[in-house]
């Protein structure tokens, strides 16, 4: 059974300060990975899809980072601001089953003005 | 607008009556995905199709039935629906391309009694 886990589950942080969590996943049979913002009432949208060891990829103050051979992903937010205010979901695609998107429960982030 | 089309929003209905929740996409998508996200666990596939009149069973698919007869769209059928099925669901679409992120719908929050 593959899992992937993230952490820390929520997270409460002030405006202005910048943050980061960890998506884990297993290193072995690395496809792809996927980050996706989740506002409560809306649907997921997705952030970045990452594939190569060492990746760094951003969109604004978001950026995210790849170690296929550890197994882990980081997503930082820099200067957070009460609308980045979400769950925040990884997604490991193995090359074992290209078919199947398997989720982390994610890390819902909560920044107060 | 490039969307995924869920409905309905929200549905109560009541144990073994038969109800269809639909989904369809305007992307022309080949892949379309059924999810269920329950309090503490991650998104967890239901039914999965790669393409028209191509369903496979994802990691939950005890009490669904999907179909695709039109590449739009994949309708999620609870034949007999029991309380255990109260859940949020979310229909997705992508490409084909194995590294394409997902497209949500807004989600269909149904309560079974």
């Amino acid at each position: 059974i593959l899992n992937v886990e993230q952490s820390p589950q929520s997270l409460h942080v002030q405006e202005g300060d910048s943050t980061n969590f960890t998506c884990s996943f297993p290193s072995s049979n690395f496809y792809a990975l996927h980050w996706y913002r989740w506002e409560t009432a809306k649907s997921p949208e997705a952030l970045f899809v990452m594939t190569l060891n060492g990746d760094e990829k951003k969109k604004g103050r978001i950026s995210a980072t790849l170690n296929t051979k550890e197994g882990y992903s980081y997503l930082y937010i820099k200067g957070s601001q009460p609308e980045d205010s979400a769950t925040y979901l990884c997604a490991f695609l193995s090359s074992y089953n290209t078919d199947k998107l398997i989720f982390g429960t994610g890390t819902r982030l909560q920044v107060f003005p | 607008e490039a969307q995924v089309t869920q409905n309905p929003r929200y549905l109560i209905t009541v144990t073994g009556k038969k109800l269809t929740v639909t989904c369809s996409q305007n992307m022309n998508h080949e892949y379309m995905s059924w999810y269920r996200q329950d309090p503490g666990l991650g998104l967890r596939q239901i039914y999965y199709s790669m393409n028209v009149e191509v369903t496979d069973k994802g990691d939950v698919p005890e009490g669904y039935k999907v179909s695709r007869k039109e590449k739009r769209n994949f309708p999620l059928i609870l034949e007999s629906p029991s309380p255990n099925q109260t859940s949020l669901y979310f229909c997705a679409s992508k490409t084909g391309t194995l590294n394409s992120p997902l497209h949500f719908g807004n989600g269909t929050r149904l309560t079974v009694t």
